[in-house]
């Protein structure tokens, strides 16, 4: 009955290496995002999208390649990946509109070696 | 640009105790607030929406209330258990642009109760 799920859960990989992370829903919703959660715990909005286009997109590198098949997945792949990415990186999703809350998943926690 | 305090950063009480947390944030121009838990190695679990609108919202053993035009929030948790042991973090979700909106996040204050 998981919500919003994201796999894999750990992700230990070289520098300079390309990996994906999954993310999953069965509520139904139209919005999915990605977040970024750092070493100091802040957690920042890196994408945002609704009915699989891109509504958001925070400045984030064009290493990071997020893609949605459809409503229900979005996907984070990441290029040549760079120390300073390692993080928690958390897929949340809402129904669009302003007072929808948002539900998290567990997050994937990336360690680059 | 929008930034959300939160305070104190820890906070441990003995079980049984009231507690208050503390949410700032410096751009009144909100759609709402909304506060988490996080437990260790999980993701975030909503826990309470205020819309702008309203002054408060309580679930159970938690109350929280916003003064919009002061940039306040405060999550009220009454009778403290060890179960309440996380890190709260609050959010907001600024006004404008479009419906499809990004979270705000403060940095969290981490909660201990011991029994």
């Amino acid at each position: 009955d998981t919500a919003v799920s994201q796999t894999p859960k750990y992700l230990v990989t070289q520098m300079g290496n390309d990996k994906s992370i999954k993310c999953e829903q069965n509520l139904g919703h139209d919005t999915m995002y990605w977040y970024k959660q750092d070493s100091k715990k802040f957690l920042k909005i890196m994408f945002s999208y609704n009915n699989k286009e891109l509504i958001i997109n925070e400045t984030v590198p064009n290493r990071f390649s997020p893609k949605s098949p459809d409503k229900a997945h979005l996907n984070l792949h990441i290029n040549s990946l760079e120390l300073g990415d390692s993080a928690v990186y958390f897929c949340a999703s809402s129904q669009a509109g302003q007072n929808q809350p948002q539900h998290f998943g567990d997050g994937t926690r990336l360690s680059i070696l | 640009k929008q930034e959300v305090t939160q305070i104190p950063a820890a906070l441990s009480v003995p079980e049984g105790e009231n507690l208050v947390l503390n949410c700032s944030f410096t751009d009144s121009a909100i759609y709402n607030l909304q506060w988490f838990r996080q437990d260790p190695g999980k993701g975030l679990t909503s826990l309470l929406l205020i819309q702008s609108s309203q002054r408060e919202q309580t679930s159970g053993r938690l109350n929280a209330s916003l003064d919009k035009s002061s940039g306040r929030s405060t999550l009220y948790i009454a009778a403290s258990q060890p179960g309440d042991s996380a890190t709260y973090l609050c959010a907001v979700r600024p006004a404008g642009g479009t419906s499809y909106g990004k979270l705000t996040f403060g940095q969290g204050t981490i909660l201990t109760v011991h029994p």
